[in-house]
C-alpha cells in the first residue's frame, strides 16, 4: 500500500526567507503527487500537481515542487514566504492503476508559523 | 463562484444522537467523497461517489451511512453518534474518479463536529 510522510509537524520560517517542505512517499510505481494548504476554517486548497513530465512544477502563491523519485520525495518550495502563507500544508500520493480518488493517501501534514 | 458547500459549519450531539451533514457542489462534477481530519492524522476517506447512483467504502466507514442524492448532493448520516466520531468532517469533489487524470479534489470548507 502507498504512504506518504511528511517529517516536520511543525516549521517556523522568518517572513521573507525561503521555505521547503519535506514530503517523502512509499509506492511501487509511478505514483501522482499533490500539495495542498488548508488556512484556518477553511477546506484544503491545491496548490500544484505532478502527473509526469517535467519533475519541477510551478503552482498558484508562488509555491513550486520537485518529484524526485531517486529520492521518493516531491518537497514543496517558495523562495520568501510571507505573513499569509501561515497554515496547514498536507502533501497527497496517488497511482495511477490504483485508480482514482479512492486511492489517495494524504500526509499528515505540516503546520507552518510565519515569524514576523 | 460556491464551488463546495457544506453545511453546518459547527454541531454538537450527544451520544446516540443522529444526523445528516449536508454537501453539495456547483461546479458539474461526477465524483464526491466524504473526508474526516483528526489531529495529527491527516485526512482520511469515509465514503466516495464515483458518479451519480453509486457509493462506496473509503478507509473508515463503520458507523457512517452516505446517500448521492442526484449529481450535486452527496450526504453523510450518523445514525448513533459516539465520541470518537468527534472530528471535522471535508465534503470535496471531482470532475471524475480518476484524479490522475487532470481531476483534482475540490474542498468545502468542513463540519466541525463535537460528540459528547
Amino acid at each position: 500500500a502507498q504512504s506518504v510522510t511528511q517529517p516536520d509537524i511543525h516549521i517556523t520560517v522568518s517572513e521573507g526567507a525561503s521555505l521547503e517542505l519535506r514530503c517523502n512517499y512509499s509506492y511501487g510505481a509511478t505514483p501522482y503527487l499533490f500539495w495542498y494548504v488548508q488556512s484556518p476554517g477553511q477546506g484544503l486548497q491545491l496548490l500544484l500537481k505532478y502527473f509526469s513530465g517535467d519533475t519541477l512544477v510551478q503552482g498558484i502563491k508562488g509555491f513550486e515542487a520537485e518529484f524526485k523519485r531517486s529520492q521518493s520525495s516531491f518537497n514543496l518550495r517558495k523562495p520568501s514566504v510571507h505573513w499569509s502563507d501561515a497554515a496547514e500544508y498536507f502533501c497527497a500520493v496517488g497511482s495511477y492503476s490504483g485508480g482514482g480518488a479512492d486511492g489517495l493517501t494524504f500526509g499528515k501534514g505540516t503546520h507552518l508559523i510565519i515569524q514576523p | 463562484n460556491a464551488g463546495v458547500t457544506q453545511t453546518p459549519k459547527f454541531q454538537v450531539l450527544k451520544t446516540g444522537q443522529s444526523m445528516t451533514l449536508q454537501c453539495a457542489q456547483d461546479m458539474n462534477h461526477n465524483s464526491m467523497y466524504w473526508y474526516r481530519q483528526d489531529p495529527g492524522m491527516g485526512l482520511r476517506l469515509i465514503y466516495y461517489s464515483a458518479s451519480e447512483g453509486t457509493t462506496d467504502k473509503g478507509e473508515v466507514p463503520n458507523g457512517y451511512n452516505v446517500s448521492r442524492l442526484n449529481k450535486r448532493e452527496f450526504s453523510l448520516r450518523l445514525e448513533s453518534a459516539a465520541p470518537s466520531q468527534t472530528s471535522v468532517y471535508f465534503c470535496a469533489s471531482s470532475r471524475n474518479l480518476m484524479v490522475g487524470t487532470n481531476s483534482p479534489l475540490h474542498f468545502g470548507n468542513g463540519t466541525r463536529l463535537t460528540v459528547t
